[in-house]
């Protein structure tokens, strides 16, 4: 069946970088756009990036372009979040999350990522 | 940027009808996709495209998508379906996938 892991998440200090993971499996991921959605704690959830499926194409949430790239490995199976100059407001359990047409169908359950001093 | 409303909390008694709205700027015009949180897990997606259901989900979650609104109908209300439940479009004019403020449905 479909499962997306994610990983990487921790506490790390305001201005320092951290980079997430997403390991999919029970679909061929090259044929996905695969995009990472984040929610802050007790907040709504918010999109933050997508990259297509051939990986050629990337868009960004307006908060954090500039500061996160989003990349994947086909031939691992898994996407990736590199997070530069982390904020406080970046604090959040991240999600990545497989959307086949108009909407995501599969999530992961997420991995937290704690900005603190 | 493109914005979405919604209703923060809605409380229904069980098999009643409860009704979720999700405001937006010719909203109409977009395809508009449902999501269901329960605490500490995953969103679930309950409704897509404005009113169809994927696999597995009950024929009691439909939703419909006119003019500035759109609307998440969940008829029979159950206990389980307590949840925070999102709207979401694509805003195709800034390529950004835009997710409403989200309501709490609470079950009496």
């Amino acid at each position: 069946q479909v499962q997306l892991v994610e990983s990487g998440g921790g506490v790390v200090r305001p201005g320092r970088s951290l980079r997430l993971s997403c390991a999919a499996s029970g679909f061929i991921f090259n044929n996905y756009a695969v995009h990472w959605v984040r929610q802050a704690p007790g907040k709504g959830l918010e999109w933050v990036a997508v990259m297509s499926s051939d990986g050629h194409k990337e868009y960004y949430a307006d908060s954090v372009k500039g500061r996160f790239t989003v990349s994947r490995d086909n031939s691992k199976n898994t996407l990736y979040l590199q997070m530069n100059s982390l904020r406080v407001e970046d604090m959040a359990v991240y999600f990545c999350a497989r959307m086949p047409g108009t909407y995501w169908d599969s999530w992961g359950q997420g991995t937290l990522v704690t900005v603190s001093s | 940027s493109y914005v979405l409303t919604q209703p923060p909390s809605v409380s229904v008694a069980p098999g009643l009808t409860a009704s979720i709205t999700c405001g937006g700027n010719n909203i109409g015009s977009k395809s508009v996709h449902w999501y269901q949180q329960k605490p500490g897990q995953a969103p679930v997606a309950v409704v897509y495209d404005d009113h169809k259901r994927p696999s597995g989900i009950p024929e009691r979650f439909s939703g419909s998508n006119s003019g500035n609104t759109a609307t998440l109908t969940v008829s029979r209300v159950e206990a389980g379906d307590e949840a925070d439940y999102y709207c979401q479009v694509w805003d195709g004019s800034t390529y950004h996938y835009v997710f409403g403020t989200g309501t709490k449905l609470t079950v009496l």
